[in-house]
């Protein structure tokens, strides 16, 4: 158990709709990062967040965004979803801001029908 | 070219065998080097980080690092069934940066 905890774990729903995904992370760890792996592809860093603030983008649709709130856990918004966005989406954290270690949570699988 | 490059498997080798697993990259600049290991669609777990060139050692495990290759690797020695995953290899530049994943390459130790 890594000590990243996020939900829900599957989803189920469809397209145009929008879903939020929760994620909380270690006891202590201040960033966050958010994380996409659809079938058979690597992980794609969606967005990263230190303390609140956000730190740096990757390929995170528009259709996508999120936030870090004060008590430090993080929520992924996926909105107008489409049948290419079913995936697994990855929460990670890390204490610090640099050059430190990432520990995944186990993943929320999301399908869109 | 893809900033980091694996063989995407599958390895498939006897049990007890010595596995090597390779990732290339292009950016000379990364200098923290990590390998995860992900069960089936479950999240990946950090196996080994090290930092620079040089090699690392737990247990059954060795991560080696040639920066002047751009080249890293991770060996796993006497390979059991339960080492059946995917192993992904990150790299990460520094303070600020984000990590870069390689696509991973699926290991199947056959009983």
């Amino acid at each position: 158990d890594s000590g990243v905890t996020q939900t829900p774990k599957h989803l189920i729903t469809a397209t145009g709709q929008r879903v939020t995904l929760r994620c909380s992370p270690r006891s202590g760890d201040l960033s966050v990062y958010w994380y996409q792996q659809s079938l058979d592809q690597g992980l794609q860093f969606l967005i990263h967040y230190y303390n609140g603030e956000e730190r740096a983008k990757g390929n995170i649709l528009e259709r996508f965004s999120a936030q870090q709130f004060p008590d430090l856990h993080s929520e992924l918004n996926l909105s107008s979803l489409e049948l290419g966005d079913s995936a697994l989406y990855f929460c990670a954290s890390s204490e610090r801001d640099r050059g430190d270690t990432i520990y995944f949570g186990e993943g929320s699988w999301l399908t869109v029908v | 070219q893809k900033e980091v490059e694996q063989d995407p498997g599958p390895l498939s080798v006897p049990e007890g065998a010595i596995v090597s697993l390779n990732c290339t990259y292009s950016n000379s600049a990364f200098q923290y080097f990590m390998w995860y290991r992900q069960y089936s669609r479950k999240g990946p777990e950090l196996l080994m980080y090290t930092y620079s060139s040089g090699n690392k050692e737990d247990g059954r495990f060795t991560a080696q690092v040639d920066k002047s290759s751009k080249y890293i690797s991770l060996f796993i020695r006497d390979s059991q069934p339960s080492d059946s995953a995917t192993y992904l290899c990150a790299m990460l530049i520094g303070y600020g940066q984000n990590f870069v994943f390689g696509p991973g390459t699926r290991l199947s130790v056959l009983p």
